[in-house]
């Protein structure tokens, strides 16, 4: 069955730093998402993406954010210098039509 | 703004002792509620996507059914694999919208 992944499974950096997230989606999927997760709160929306272009962002993606489908497969989430704040689980998403389907996440740890 | 509020908080069962969680949630104009599946550290795994006022569906041991204003998730005879977060996510009436999620019910079914 086809699903979502995502590398690293864990990303550990220094405050200040960029990092790329990556993810590759199911291969028919038109519409991509990251989504994250402070440990014990919410699932909350960041950006989505359908066309090459953003087609909706929350308040949490700020110009710190970008995201990028670099090629036909992988669709990235840059942050390009992380705060103490930035510490959750990523997830990135992908759909056809209204089910999104997740990935398994990126734990990113910012010391 | 929409929202959405799980409860309860947590659930202890024992194996076999049915129960409900519960989904209330507030939107503009429904175009979906979905519920997943999701275990520690991991990502939300899709169980179902309920669309209109009186739907139901039914996966094993899980059922789910919605009415204008709350769903519910009915575990039937649950076993101790049943165990995880359950969460609750609505999508807005408008495209391929991001999903807005509750805090989700941690259910733990003890033998």
């Amino acid at each position: 069955e086809p699903e979502v992944t995502q590398t690293p499974s864990h990303q550990v950096t220094q405050m200040g730093q960029e990092v790329i997230l990556r993810c590759v989606p199911i291969s028919n999927h038109l519409y991509f998402y990251w989504y994250r997760q402070i440990l014990g709160q919410k699932v909350e929306f960041l950006v989505s993406f359908y066309n090459n272009e953003i087609s909706e962002k929350s308040e949490i993606f700020d110009d710190q954010f970008s995201v990028e489908r670099p090629d036909g497969s992988n669709f990235t989430l840059k942050i390009r210098s992380t705060k103490l704040e930035d510490s959750a689980m990523y997830f990135c998403a992908s759909s056809a039509d209204n089910e999104q389907f997740f990935g398994p996440g990126t734990r990113l740890t910012v010391l | 703004e929409d929202q959405v509020t799980q409860s309860p908080e947590a659930l202890r069962l024992q194996e076999g002792e049915s129960s409900s969680l519960n989904c209330s949630y507030t939107v503009s104009g429904l175009r979906g509620l979905f519920w997943y599946r999701q275990d520690p550290g991991k990502g939300p795994e899709f169980l179902f996507t309920l669309y209109s006022a009186g739907e139901e569906k039914e996966k094993e041991r899980l059922k789910a059914t919605l009415t204008k204003k709350e769903s519910f998730l009915h575990i039937t005879a649950p076993k101790p694999e049943d165990s995880a977060t359950y969460l609750c996510a609505v999508q807005p009436f408008s495209g391929n919208t991001p999903l807005v999620f509750g805090k989700g019910t941690r259910l733990s079914v003890i033998a």
